[in-house]
């Protein structure tokens, strides 16, 4: 399953809200009925870090300024009000066709 | 709390054969309910994912086709840790190798600080 997202780069200014899209090319619907769709940052110089699992669900110690949505093969991240440290890649990942595949990343940085 | 602590070579000869390895805290490698992945990234490929191995009351291991050839990963129960090799190697390897714990169903939760292994002559 390829995963496509958009755009790859995103310059935003501080306290402004910024989005991510990923797209399937399948639907990511389960047999199980979930939809394992998953949001990960890579902050420079560090592991990824999982954000969001199953469409949308937070991880604990994530801020609530994150948030995930969608369904089917569109999936929006969305940063509410960009902080310095959301600087980084972001990457969608798919859980429910093997094997998993991520998408190309979405460098986020400050203008 | 989980913990993935890898260590191995950052350098390694063209045809040789790249070794990783992933120690493991807070979980057990044999643990029925987990699966332990290696994942790679670098600039031309993004993340891929090439393999894990997990325990259903006995081994298991997938590896990703393009690897298939060359790659085996191993457990270690003794150690609570698990290994990547990779056989034949050539400078496209070059890669920063992650160990990862996949605990449900269709997600990564746990990654592994990376390694940076180069090969090169």
């Amino acid at each position: 399953v390829v995963m496509t997202q958009s755009p790859l780069s995103l310059p935003v200014t501080l306290g402004q809200p910024a989005s991510i899209s990923c797209r399937s090319s399948q639907s990511l619907v389960s047999s199980d009925g979930n939809t394992y769709l998953n949001w990960f940052q890579q902050r420079p110089g560090q592991s990824p870090r999982r954000l969001i699992y199953k469409v949308s669900n937070r991880d604990s110690g994530v801020p609530d300024r994150f948030s995930g949505s969608g369904s089917g093969t569109d999936f929006t991240l969305k940063i509410s009000r960009v902080e310095a440290e959301d600087v980084g890649v972001y990457y969608c990942m798919q859980g429910t066709h093997w094997p998993w595949t991520f998408g190309q990343g979405t460098k986020v940085e400050i203008k | 709390q989980v913990q993935l602590q890898q260590s191995g070579p950052g350098l390694v000869k063209p045809s040789q054969t790249l070794s990783v390895t992933c120690a493991i805290s807070g979980d057990s490698v044999s643990s029925n309910s987990a699966a332990w992945n290696w994942v790679r990234q670098s600039p031309s490929r993004g993340l891929e994912w090439l393999g894990r191995t997990y325990y259903r009351s006995k081994w298991f291991n997938d590896y990703e086709v393009s690897v298939k050839s060359r790659i085996t990963i191993n457990p270690d129960t003794s150690k609570n840790q698990f290994s990547l090799q990779l056989n034949s190697v050539t400078p496209e390897d070059t890669a920063v190798y992650y160990c990862v714990r996949a605990a449900a169903a269709g997600t990564y939760d746990y990654w592994g600080q990376g390694t940076l292994v180069t090969v090169s002559s």
